[in-house]
């Protein structure tokens, strides 16, 4: 079955830790976002990519990286620098424009908390 | 600023009744309007959409109004089941494939 897969499921970081966040999806989606999600709030954009080796800063990029080294994997890092990192963090995928649009589709999420 | 804008937190109706929830947005170069419902710990899961241009999509209990001078969208659920009750995200595209997120409302579906 085609979806996309995050893990781990739950995650903790210890203070001045960088923590990764994998998202795999086997859909062959061009597209690939990261959300977060606060308590009571909607998602908001960190990163988005739209061909390998390319990526764009979202609305909340500071204090977290990503690559694009595979069409297939997006992984998210939340660096030290983020100093409000406790969100649940959702991975997405889609086509690309050019193949006709289509609603993103989204991977199940990794809660992060800190310790 | 926010551009998408959920302003009921929460709705809690009776089931088989109709569940009516609401979206207001502000950015007129939206092209298409998105509906995900979201269970506990899961992600979000697309629901039904509508282009700009139309005023209304139907897919089975489900059926999203757009009202383009009002810049308002509404989505209906009839009749309601004890299975809808979920967290519901309105949300709007721009720029090819980016999505603008609305705040949430809850859905309880009482039996």
């Amino acid at each position: 079955d085609g979806g996309i897969t995050q893990s781990p499921k739950y995650l903790f970081r210890k203070e001045g830790q960088n923590v990764t966040l994998s998202c795999e999806q086997n859909l062959n989606h061009d597209a690939m976002y990261w959300y977060r999600q606060d308590p009571g709030q909607g998602l908001r954009l960190i990163y988005y990519s739209q061909i390998v080796n390319d990526f764009q800063k979202g609305d909340i990029a500071e204090g977290y990286s990503v690559s694009r080294e595979k069409k297939e994997s997006f992984p998210l890092t939340v660096t030290s620098a983020q100093k409000n990192p406790t969100a649940f963090y959702l991975c997405a995928s889609n086509k690309d424009q050019g193949g006709g649009w289509q609603p993103q589709h989204f991977g199940d999420g990794t809660r992060l908390s800190i310790l | 600023d926010q551009q998408v804008k959920q302003n009921s937190p929460s709705l809690s109706v009776q089931e088989g009744r109709i569940s009516i929830l609401n979206c207001d947005y502000t950015n007129s170069m939206f092209d298409y309007f998105l509906w995900y419902k979201k269970y506990p710990a899961e992600g979000p899961t697309f629901l039904i959409s509508i282009s700009s241009i139309k005023d209304k999509n139907e897919d089975g209990r489900f059926t999203v109004f757009l009202n383009k001078s009002a810049k308002h969208l509404s989505l209906h659920i009839v009749p309601s089941q004890p299975g809808d009750s979920a967290v519901y995200f309105c949300a709007a595209k721009w720029a090819g494939n980016m999505l603008t997120f609305g705040g949430g409302t809850r859905l309880m579906v009482k039996p």
